[in-house]
């Protein structure tokens, strides 16, 4: 079974700039979560997703953070514009249905703002 | 609200002897309790979990927790650490009395497993 997939894995950009991030969850999972891990902490759930409709998002700073859910599949995450304390790693995740069933997690992307 | 603390940032330990590492939470109603494991440069692996049923709950890699609703903890446990266990490790919480079944992880433990 391929597990979840990132692109890309690592990607520097000046601030002010615009970022995205792509993730492809396991194949049938209906959730998906994109998840912030700054440096020495644990992750904070940005967005989640059951199928194609958002369940929460109450942390993700919306004036910047967008992200979507195209056919209940992939997702992309979107930085616009930039902030240096937004340099961190982004984990997309995602777990079948169920609220007993654990969460299956990509390699990350380790973005960093300059 | 839902929260969870792992009150030690690093635990070290010699190769052999037993490992804990502590996580402690606050939900509303009964947890849904998670540890998982993050290696260098790598996501992060579901370990083992609590929903229901038996207190003592076993996992990958030989790790175990045990789940003490009058303690609100969900203590990790390894009778015999290796040096290969040294990582980051995260205690995760759900509570699924609220919708959603929102996540939320602790701040991890380092450990360090010492030859």
């Amino acid at each position: 079974e391929a597990g979840v997939a990132q692109s890309p894995r690592y990607k520097i950009i000046e601030k002010r700039q615009s970022v995205a991030f792509w993730c492809n969850p396991i194949s049938g999972h209906a959730t998906l979560y994109w998840y912030q891990q700054i440096l020495g902490q644990g992750p904070k759930l940005l967005i989640q997703f059951q199928n194609n409709g958002v369940v929460d998002d109450s942390q993700l700073p919306k004036d910047r953070f967008s992200a979507e859910r195209l056919k209940g599949v992939d997702s992309t995450l979107k930085i616009q514009p930039a902030k240096l304390e937004d340099s961190a790693v982004y984990l997309c995740a995602s777990s079948s249905n169920g609220d007993n069933t654990e969460a299956f997690f990509g390699q990350g992307t380790r973005l960093t703002v300059v | 609200a839902q929260s969870v603390a792992q009150p030690e940032d690093q635990v070290n330990v010699a190769e052999g002897n037993p490992l804990t590492v502590k996580c402690t939470y606050s939900v509303s109603g009964n947890p849904y309790l998670f540890w998982y494991v993050q290696y260098p440069n790598r996501g992060l692996q579901f370990l083992l979990k609590y929903i229901t049923g038996d207190n003592l709950v076993k996992g990958s890699y030989g790790f175990e927790a045990e789940f003490n609703k009058s303690q609100t903890s969900f203590h990790l446990k390894k009778p015999s650490a290796l040096v290969s266990d040294s990582a980051l490790y995260f205690c995760a919480v759900r509570d699924p009395n609220t919708g959603g079944f929102k996540t939320i992880f602790g701040a991890g433990t380092r450990l360090f497993v010492k030859a």
